[in-house]
């Protein structure tokens, strides 16, 4: 069975400086790996996945996650945090199809990203 | 374009009674999640529908909760009788066809329904 690991209930950063909400993941062969946010009252907003290719995945906002497989780590990163961008955060990972299974998608348990100006 | 709606937004209830949940996905969606997020965890699915037909239900309580979506568009949740350990935000989401291999389609999530049960 899939699982993820935010082990960070809380982050707090500085507007302005950079900000890594980190993931892991454990899952049989290889992983589908997301990042979606949450906005107070809202459903989640998409920003950003890693199907295969390039390691660093650029996504919505200015957000990146960079994969790991070695260390299984889907770390989601950004340059210069906004105030704005105070919001929970969900990594999610789905196994890529190999003919049986369900293929959902399993998401961490949340990660609080608070900005501070 | 519209995203995926839901209602009601707040439904308070007392164990032991029932309630219904309404999703109406994008248009052309074909398919539409249903998952339960309790306070301080992510969401959790509970079924799967591709057009009008179940892809996995494995973590539906069955004998409490049910979902349909008979014209394969709009979806019911129901809940009945309702737990106190059933209050949680009910999310729904939708997306493109189902695609298990070579890709993935993005799934868009309405703004869910939250759940008291005093």
């Amino acid at each position: 069975a899939q699982s993820v690991a935010q082990p960070e209930d809380q982050v707090n950063v500085a507007e302005g400086n950079p900000l890594t909400v980190k993931c892991t993941y454990s899952v049989s062969g290889n992983p589908y790996l997301f990042w979606y946010v949450q906005y107070p009252n809202r459903g989640l907003q998409f920003l950003l996945k890693y199907i295969t290719g390039d390691n660093l995945v650029k996504g919505s906002y200015g957000f990146e996650a960079e994969f790991n497989k070695s260390q299984t780590s889907f770390h989601l990163k950004k340059p210069s945090a906004l105030v704005s961008d105070s919001a929970l955060y969900f990594c999610a990972v789905r196994p890529l199809y190999s003919g049986a299974g369900s293929y959902q998608l399993t998401f961490g348990k949340g990660t609080k990203l608070s900005v501070i100006p | 374009e519209a995203g995926v709606a839901q209602s009601p937004r707040y439904k308070i209830i007392e164990k032991r009674q029932s309630v219904a949940f309404w999703c109406n996905p994008i248009s052309g969606h074909a398919t539409l999640y249903w998952y339960q997020q309790i306070l301080g965890q992510g969401p959790k699915l509970l079924i799967q529908f591709q057009n009008n037909g179940v892809v996995d239900d494995s973590q539906l309580p069955k004998d409490r909760f049910s979902a349909e979506r008979l014209k394969g568009v709009d979806s019911t949740l129901k809940i009945q009788p309702a737990k106190l350990e059933d209050s949680a935000v009910y999310l729904c989401a939708s997306s493109l066809v189902l695609r298990l291999a070579g890709g993935y389609n993005e799934q868009f999530f309405g703004p869910g329904t939250r759940l008291t049960v005093l």
